[in-house]
């Protein structure tokens, strides 16, 4: 089956810039869609089909997709963007999760 | 607005079944695929099932067999029936809208939850 690999954890400095991969076997060559999720709360949306942001999603989140890594790229990081992050993406029927990554807002 | 709100939730003894709803309201449910997707305390999200316009259904080996997706569109509802109940299957369960081609769904909006507890 395939598999979505995420760093546990990132760090970022306020007001720096976060960059959060998801790798997997040729990840390139499928859509990948990013939700944010914040104690308690359900899972949001902030990127789909690699690099495309949804309405009321602000222009500092962007994403890219090639080869063996997506990555979701939080510009001006603010203390409001502490969260887990999840790449999702399809696999043939399925659909598969990355495990997560926590982001940390210093 | 778009939403979707849950329930069903509860404490069920393992080897019992559980019915999970999920109302929609705010846009044509008839037209988009819904997912129900879960996530065990402190860990990631799993996705549980989907269920296309026509009815069509898919799963992952985790629940096949066991949980059953279905959908009312005259009632704008959403159900997973889940059947032989573990303690592993213990989590929030989420109703997502499926948005997007079919295959390759994106979830937006997303349901706040409901609680499934297996445990005697």
């Amino acid at each position: 089956s395939y598999e979505l690999t995420q760093p546990l954890s990132v760090s970022v400095a306020l007001g720096q810039t976060a960059r959060i991969t998801c790798g997997g076997n040729n990840i390139g060559s499928k859509n990948v869609h990013w939700y944010q999720q914040k104690p308690g709360q359900a899972p949001v949306l902030v990127i789909y089909r690699d690099s495309n942001r949804p309405s009321g999603i602000p222009e500092r989140f962007s994403g890219s997709n090639s080869g063996n890594t997506a990555t979701l790229t939080i510009s001006r990081a603010q203390a409001g963007d502490e969260a887990d992050y999840y790449c999702q993406v399809w696999d043939s029927s399925d659909v598969v999760f990355g495990g997560g990554t926590k982001l940390t807002v210093l | 607005e778009v939403q979707l709100v849950e329930s069903g939730g509860g404490l069920v003894q393992p080897g019992g079944s559980l019915r999970l709803s999920c109302a929609a309201s705010g846009f044509t449910f008839s037209s988009y695929d819904m997912h129900w997707v879960r996530q065990a305390t402190g860990k990631g999200l799993e996705w549980v099932s989907a269920i296309g316009t026509a009815g069509d259904t898919y799963y992952p080996g985790s629940v096949k067999g066991r949980f059953t997706i279905s959908r009312e569109n005259a009632k704008n509802s959403l159900y997973l029936q889940m059947n032989s109940l573990r303690a592993g299957d213990t989590a929030v369960y989420y109703c997502a809208r499926g948005y997007g081609i079919r295959g390759n769904n994106w979830f937006d909006p997303w349901g706040q939850g409901t609680l499934v507890t297996v445990s005697s």
